[in-house]
This record gives C-alpha cells, sequence and structure tokens, in this order.
C-alpha cells in the first residue's frame, strides 16, 4: 500500500485564528490529493481537489477563502482554516494515492474550536 | 454532497458469525473501494474492485463489484473482536476523479 501522513493529529485553537493541516506522501508522489470533512458519526464529504502546481477545486458550498489549500511540492498539500470558528471543529482527513482511482487516506486531523 | 445507499447502518453480531453489507447507487461506477475506519483514525483500504463481477479477497474479507455496476457488497467470514468499527464503500462515478462515500456501516461484535 501507500502511506500518508498528516500533521498535526489533533489542534485546539481559539476562534478567529487560524490553522495549517499537512498532508504528506511517504512513499509516492501524488499530482492530486483530496480533502475530506467527517463530523461525528457523519461519513467523509469531500472539501476540495488540491492540484499539485495550480488552484485547488473547491467543492460547492466549500468556501476557498477560509479553507486555503496549498499544494507546493508532489509529497505535500496544506489545507489552512482561516478565522476558525466553532462550527469548523471536525475531523479533517487527506487522501492520495499513486494512481486517482486507489486512495490510501492519512490519520486524520481532529479541529476543536473554542 | 452525494452519498451512496449503504446498509445496514448498523449490526451487532456475535464473535464467529458472518457479516454482509452492501452499497447501491444510482449511477454507474468505474470503481468500488470498502474501507474500515476506527474511532478517531482515518479509513483504512481493505478492498479494491475495478472491474463489474470482479470477486477480490482480502483475509477474511471478500468484496463484490456488482455486475450492473452500480452496487458492491462486503462479506466479513468468521468475525473477531477487532473487526469492530466503521466500514465504508466508496464509488468512483464515469467520467469523474472523486469519490462518493457511502454513509457507513457500524458493527460491533459481542465476545
Amino acid at each position: 500500500g501507500a502511506v500518508v501522513s498528516q500533521h498535526p493529529s489533533r489542534v485546539i485553537c481559539k476562534s478567529g485564528t487560524s490553522v495549517k493541516i499537512e498532508c504528506r506522501s511517504l512513499d509516492f508522489q501524488a499530482t492530486t490529493m483530496f480533502w475530506y470533512r467527517q463530523f461525528p458519526k457523519q461519513s467523509l464529504m469531500l472539501m476540495a481537489t488540491s492540484n499539485e502546481g495550480s488552484k485547488a477545486t473547491y467543492e460547492q458550498g466549500v468556501e476557498k477563502d477560509k479553507f486555503l489549500i496549498n499544494h507546493a511540492s508532489l509529497t505535500l498539500s496544506t489545507l489552512t482554516v482561516t478565522s476558525a470558528h466553532p462550527e469548523d471543529s471536525s475531523f479533517y482527513i487527506c487522501s492520495a494515492g499513486k494512481r486517482v482511482d486507489e486512495q490510501y487516506f492519512g490519520p486524520g486531523t481532529r479541529l476543536t474550536v473554542t | 454532497g452525494q452519498q451512496l445507499n449503504q446498509s445496514p447502518q448498523s449490526m451487532f453480531i456475535q464473535e464467529g458469525e458472518d457479516v454482509s453489507m452492501n452499497c447501491t447507487s444510482s449511477s454507474i461506477f468505474n470503481t468500488w473501494l470498502w474501507y474500515k475506519q476506527d474511532p478517531g483514525e482515518g479509513p483504512v483500504l481493505l478492498i479494491a474492485l475495478y472491474k463489474a463481477g470482479e470477486l477480490t479477497s482480502n483475509g477474511r474479507l471478500t468484496a463484490q463489484f456488482g455486475i450492473t455496476r452500480k452496487d458492491s457488497f462486503l462479506n466479513i467470514s468468521a468475525s473477531i473482536p477487532s473487526d469492530v468499527g466503521i466500514y465504508f464503500c466508496a464509488g468512483l462515478p464515469s467520467g469523474t476523479y472523486k469519490y462518493i462515500f457511502g454513509t457507513g456501516t457500524r458493527l460491533k461484535v459481542l465476545a
């Protein structure tokens, strides 16, 4: 399989601050990575597609100015939650794969906004 | 966003029993993936299916890509306590690179 890591695993921040989450493919290169959000007891909802060297594409209803995505290299994508509010508290998960039809997930980042 | 119909929503079974869950869609899919998620963790890929009718096993797990390309099932044989978790299907619709996830099946195994 392929290994995807995320950092941090947990973060607590105050309302109004920004938080950056990293997603790395450890043993392969990924031109495309995906960012998901998962609320308690719910399924994964795709937020955006991160494309290396170009702008991310966002799903309907996801604010691109609030969730900034940077895919600066073939092994790293970052998601920055800007001006976080309590309703942004969630489990954020990224995925990547050697092929777009085979996706491996990172361990997730638990964000709590107080 | 769009989600697949996954059933059952939850299951309580005795250790040693077999388990079956499925996902259905109104759309044709090119790929089906099955994942298991433990609390506080990211989903772990169990089985990937790429062709209609394909039947693939991974240890005690067996999954099939439905012949109509609109459904898939996952079977777990002789369940053990560590099978506890949430199982998700994910389908890749034709003409897109974005996976759609099922609503999940919560499995609890009673020893």
